[in-house]
């Protein structure tokens, strides 16, 4: 049931892109976004309530495909700043969120 | 400081031992989430409660229970415990109990078993 990512770990260079993927083996009812540092509290970025739906926080944005029981977060001209582990929750029936299994990114100069 | 409260920060105690996380939701915010992540693992999660009622459960273990008082804070009760026990555990919250707001997590209480 928890939504697998991939890839598992990226490594950019600043201004550069990245794309990770969020898939479920079940029907969604919502996709969440989260971005985890180090040693900190994971911090909500977006969330997707339709199938189809994009949203965009600054220069991260992400996409709902509601058919393929996947979503994907984009991150444009990345930034130091990006890096962390990056979380998807996925909500079958609004009764909990399951987080996926994590991407780690990482911006070097 | 996101709103979320959650004490003690740290925690170091003995297998067998019983101890009590608390954690005080943003204000305004009804729903109030649990979950663990155990060292380079990702969230699991353990229990929802809404406006004092339980209202999701997952693979929390039966030594492990939690419960949310009429002023809305939650405390998460861990007992026999084991060396595995040993994580990080977040409290969350949310104005809706229905996942479709962002959660506010709390910055965690590290909790070591020796």
């Amino acid at each position: 049931q928890q939504p697998v990512q991939s890839p598992q770990a990226v490594i950019l260079r600043e201004g550069e892109d990245a794309v990770i993927n969020c898939s479920s083996s079940k029907a969604l009812y919502s996709v969440h976004w989260y971005r985890q540092k180090h040693g900190e509290a994971p911090v909500f970025l977006m969330i997707l309530l339709k199938g189809g739906e994009q949203k965009g926080h600054e220069k991260i944005s992400a996409s709902f495909n509601e058919k393929k029981q996947q979503s994907s977060l984009y991150l444009t001209a990345s930034q130091l700043s990006y890096s962390g582990t990056y979380f998807c929750g996925t909500v079958y029936n609004t009764d909990k969120l399951i987080f996926g299994t994590g991407t780690r990114l990482q911006v070097f100069p | 400081d996101s709103g979320v409260t959650q004490t003690p920060k740290h925690l170091i105690t003995a297998t067998g031992q019983r101890v009590t996380l608390r954690c005080s939701p943003r204000s305004g915010d009804l729903s109030v989430y649990w979950y663990q992540q155990s060292l380079d693992q990702g969230l699991q999660f353990l229990i929802q409660y809404y406006n004092g009622e339980e209202r999701a459960k997952g693979n929390i273990l039966e030594r492990f229970s939690a419960q949310q008082f009429p002023d809305l804070h939650s405390e998460l009760n861990l007992s026999s415990l084991e060396l595995g026990d040993s994580a990080l555990y977040f409290c969350a919250s949310s104005v809706d109990p229905g996942q479709i707001d962002g959660y506010t997590f709390g910055s965690g209480t590290r909790l070591t078993v020796v």
